[in-house]
């Protein structure tokens, strides 16, 4: 079974616009979370994404935002980009079962210039 | 409220000395998840062990264990004759039960030990 999917890898922007990235889970899997990694804050929970409705949220500004279409594809999407912005951003997947682990992709680094 | 500690920030050991990573942890719930996972340096964060909160047996899987005591809220991880492929940032992570089924998405990490074997 393949894996979780993240494209692009490497990104680099400038200050004020915006970036899509995008996150395939798991085939089966139909929970997506969005995490930020990044020296000073460490990961922090972004959000989650079940059967195309978000179904948890973190503490990040309405900048950051996602979607999921129906074969449980996701997208990340963060405007107006800060400096601080620049981080690793990690998708993972998990299936529907109470016990079910989630499973990471290898992430998209974003740097923003 | 949650929170993850694991207070070695680095650790750095000759391979083939074992290396214990400790991590504690706080919550309010008494059903909850612990987790521990790896990321090498291709960033990619590598499942390890799912523990849930009503489940205290150690577990041994190869070189690795661990010891998993709530009465100090603890769940270390132990590497026995550590190997160079060993080095990583190791996490440790928390999650409270889902109030419906299937939801573990909001998963709290400590800040990560930084295990460096060396040959």
């Amino acid at each position: 079974k393949a894996g979780v999917t993240q494209t692009p890898r490497y990104l680099i922007k400038t200050r004020g616009q915006q970036v899509t990235l995008s996150c395939s889970p798991i085939s089966g899997h139909r929970s997506v979370s969005w995490y930020q990694q990044t020296p000073g804050q460490g990961l922090q929970f972004l959000f989650e994404y079940f059967s195309e409705t978000q179904r948890n949220k973190g503490n990040f500004p309405g900048r950051f935002s996602g979607r999921q279409f129906s074969n449980s594809r996701s997208e990340m999407n963060v405007s107006t980009l800060e400096l601080g912005d620049s981080a690793l951003y990690l998708c993972a997947s998990k299936g529907d079962g109470y016990t079910d682990t989630q499973y990471f992709g290898p992430g998209t680094r974003l740097t923003v210039l | 409220a949650q929170k993850v500690t694991q207070a070695q920030t680095e650790i750095s050991v000759v391979e083939k000395e074992d290396v214990t990573l400790d991590c504690v942890y706080e919550t309010r719930d008494t059903t909850y998840y612990l987790f521990w996972y790896k990321q090498p340096p291709s960033g990619e964060l590598v499942f390890l062990i799912r523990r849930n909160s009503f489940d205290e047996q150690n577990e041994i899987s190869g070189r690795y264990s661990w010891n998993f005591q709530k009465s100090t809220s603890s769940f270390n991880f132990t590497i026995t004759a550590s190997q160079v492929v060993d080095s990583a940032v190791y996490f440790c992570a928390l999650s409270e039960a889902p109030l419906y089924g299937g939801s573990q998405g909001n998963l709290i990490f400590g800040k990560g030990t930084k295990l460096s074997v060396k040959p």
